[in-house]
């Protein structure tokens, strides 16, 4: 069963302190994503790749970000965690090209203290 | 700046009943994608959309997009208790498969 695996259901950080969140994807997609989601607001881009060692903002990048070292595996970096970071972080990933659906990972709900 | 307004954002309906979720926008987009999520799990494709005017179905679903390809919405016929959940509309811009997401619009069906 393909799948997107994201490392931590949850987290809870102090503030201040920079955090890690892993995603691996077993699908052999191009794309790469990570959004974060809060109440009435949806899902909002935080960045982007499409390809290995390529990055590109999203909507919302100040105070993250983002590696991608192999083509499987993206990673979202809080370099200081804030408290207005505390929400609901997915994954996910596509082949490259519009009319390829995401594939979504079950999220990482992040408290920040 | 939300470029997908979706509405209603809240529907609360007894089962059997029909109800139909639109998403609008200001902007043309390549392709649009529904999505249904359950709590405490990541999104699910529903479908996607490509071609102005392409209504699709998937059992009691249909899924309509807009001529111009601004707008779409979803229809449910005798809505059940499983349909329950937040569905997400999502527009493709450019040809890479970047989305923008609609803010959702959060579906209860009680028995």
């Amino acid at each position: 069963d393909v799948k997107v695996t994201q490392s931590s259901r949850y987290l809870v950080k102090r503030t201040g302190e920079k955090v890690f969140l892993e995603c691996v994807q077993d699908m052999d997609h191009e794309n790469m994503f990570w959004y974060r989601q809060d109440p009435g607001l949806g899902l909002r881009l935080i960045y982007f790749s499409y390809d290995v060692k390529m990055k590109e903002k999203g909507d919302i990048p100040e105070g993250y970000s983002v590696s991608r070292e192999k083509k499987e595996r993206f990673s979202l970096i809080l370099e200081s965690a804030s408290t207005n970071q505390t929400s609901m972080y997915l994954c996910a990933s596509s082949f490259f090209g519009h009319v390829y659906g995401y594939t979504f990972g079950s999220g990482t709900r992040l408290t920040v203290v | 700046t939300q470029l997908l307004e979706q509405s209603p954002q809240f529907l609360s309906i007894q089962e059997g009943e029909n109800l139909t979720v639109y998403c609008n926008s200001s902007s043309v987009f390549s392709s649009l994608q529904w999505y249904r999520q359950e709590p405490g799990e990541g999104p699910v494709l529903l479908v996607t959309v490509v071609t102005g005017g392409e209504v699709k179905k998937l059992k009691r679903l249909t899924f309509q997009f807009g001529d111009a390809r601004k707008d779409s919405s979803l229809h449910i016929t005798a809505a059940q208790p499983g349909d329950t959940g937040l569905y997400l509309c999502a527009g493709a811009r450019g040809q890479g498969g970047k989305l923008i997401f609609g803010q959702g619009t959060e579906l209860s069906v009680k028995p």
